[in-house]
This record gives C-alpha cells, structure tokens and sequence, in this order.
C-alpha cells in the first residue's frame, strides 16, 4: 500500500527564515514522490518532484525539496521564506515505473504554512 | 490556451438531486482524474480514466458515477446527492508516463443542503 504522511497540520515561520515541511512516505517499491501548493481558492499548482538521481531536487518559486530513502521523507524547504509563501502544501507518492500506466498519486493531509511578516 | 476547467465553480443542491460536474481539459492528456478536497483527509481519488471509454474506482467511488466519452471530457455525476458529499471537487490530467505530474483544475465547490 502506498500513502504519505504529513505530521505538521500548520507551520509558522517568519519572513526571510528558512522554512520547512515534512513528508514522509510508504511505497513498495521505488518512489516518485511530488510537492503541490494551493492557494485559496485555487487548483493545486506543482511544485517539483523527484524520480531519480539527485537527492535535492529544486522547484519552481526557490523551493527545493530532499529525498532520502533510509528515512523515506522528502522534505520540502526554502532558504528564505516570503509572505508569498503562505498556502496549504501537499505531499504525494506513487510507486515508480518505467511503464506507462495507472499513475494515480496518494496525497497527504495537507501541511499550512503561514510566513509571518 | 484554458487548460482544464472545471464548471460550476460553485453548487448548491439538495439532498437526494443529482448534480453534474464538468471537466475539461485541452492538452489532449490521456490519464483524467477526480479528487474531492475535505478536511483532514486531503485529497482523495473518487475516479480516474487512462483513456476514453476507460474508468475505474478510486479511493472514494461510492455514490459517484463517471463518464468519458471523449479525451477531452470527465464529467462527475452524483446520482442522489447527500450531505456527506459537500465537499471541493477537483479534476486533474496527465500524460501516461507515470513520472508525469498531474494538472489541476480551479475546482468546484459543492454545497449539499
């Protein structure tokens, strides 16, 4: 079974801190793994992903995001946050494949993250 | 270039009508998807289509009824709608490459009374 846990309902950071939120996974095999943003009243917008090759994985808007498997997390950060950043963050996993084929993603909860001027 | 819409973008119905939701999208992706948006649960898939003509359940299908006719048409019928499924409605596409990442629609909010 696949699933992602998000263990912060809400983060606060001040501007200009670096920020993070955690994600961590559960998959059989190897993980693609995504980030999305929503903000209020919008659709969820990617963020980045990772697949394979390099652990840091960077994104749009100065995010980036690590994966580690011996943790099997893929927190998401930035170095420095803007108010900007304030939104509701999902992580999602599937299991990787080289095939083509049902690519339904598993979200978690849902991290809201609050940038304080 | 529109993407994928979604329409109503907000709906009030009463217990027991069935309600249609509308997706479209213009990439011509082969894989669409409907996810519904509550607190606490983040989101769950209720459908998806790897193609025209091709569906299969998600993680919350019941009550729920699904059509894709045409690459570019999802719709979400709740045949009697019930309080349990007010709720934010999302539609997203994506290629076949299971790398991909999917696209989301602006949503729909759904108010059963």
């Amino acid at each position: 079974a696949q699933s992602v846990a998000q263990p912060e309902d809400q983060v606060n950071v001040a501007e200009g801190n670096p920020l993070t939120v955690k994600c961590t996974y559960s998959v059989s095999g190897n993980p693609y793994l995504f980030w999305y943003v929503q903000y209020p009243n919008r659709g969820l917008q990617f963020l980045l992903k990772y697949i394979t090759g390099d652990n840091l994985v960077k994104g749009s808007y100065g995010f980036e995001a690590e994966f580690n498997k011996s943790q099997t997390s893929f927190h998401l950060k930035k170095p420095s946050a803007l108010v900007s950043d304030s939104a509701l963050y999902f992580c999602a996993v599937r299991e990787g494949s080289d095939q083509t084929g049902a690519n339904n993603l598993f979200f978690g909860t849902g991290t809201r993250l609050t940038v304080i001027p | 270039d529109a993407g994928i819409t979604q329409s109503p973008r907000y709906k009030i119905t009463e217990t027991g009508r069935q309600v249609t939701l509308m997706c479209h999208q213009t990439w011509s992706h082969s894989y669409m998807f409907w996810y519904r948006q509550d607190l606490g649960h983040g989101l769950r898939l209720i459908y998806y289509s790897a193609a025209a003509d091709i569906t299969d359940k998600g993680e919350v299908p019941d009550g729920y009824v699904v059509s894709r006719s045409k690459t570019e048409n999802f719709p979400l019928t709740l045949e009697s709608a019930t309080r349990s499924q007010t709720s934010v409605y999302f539609c997203a596409s994506s290629t076949g490459f299971s790398s991909n990442e999917q696209y989301f629609g602006p949503g729909t909010r759904l108010t059963v009374t």
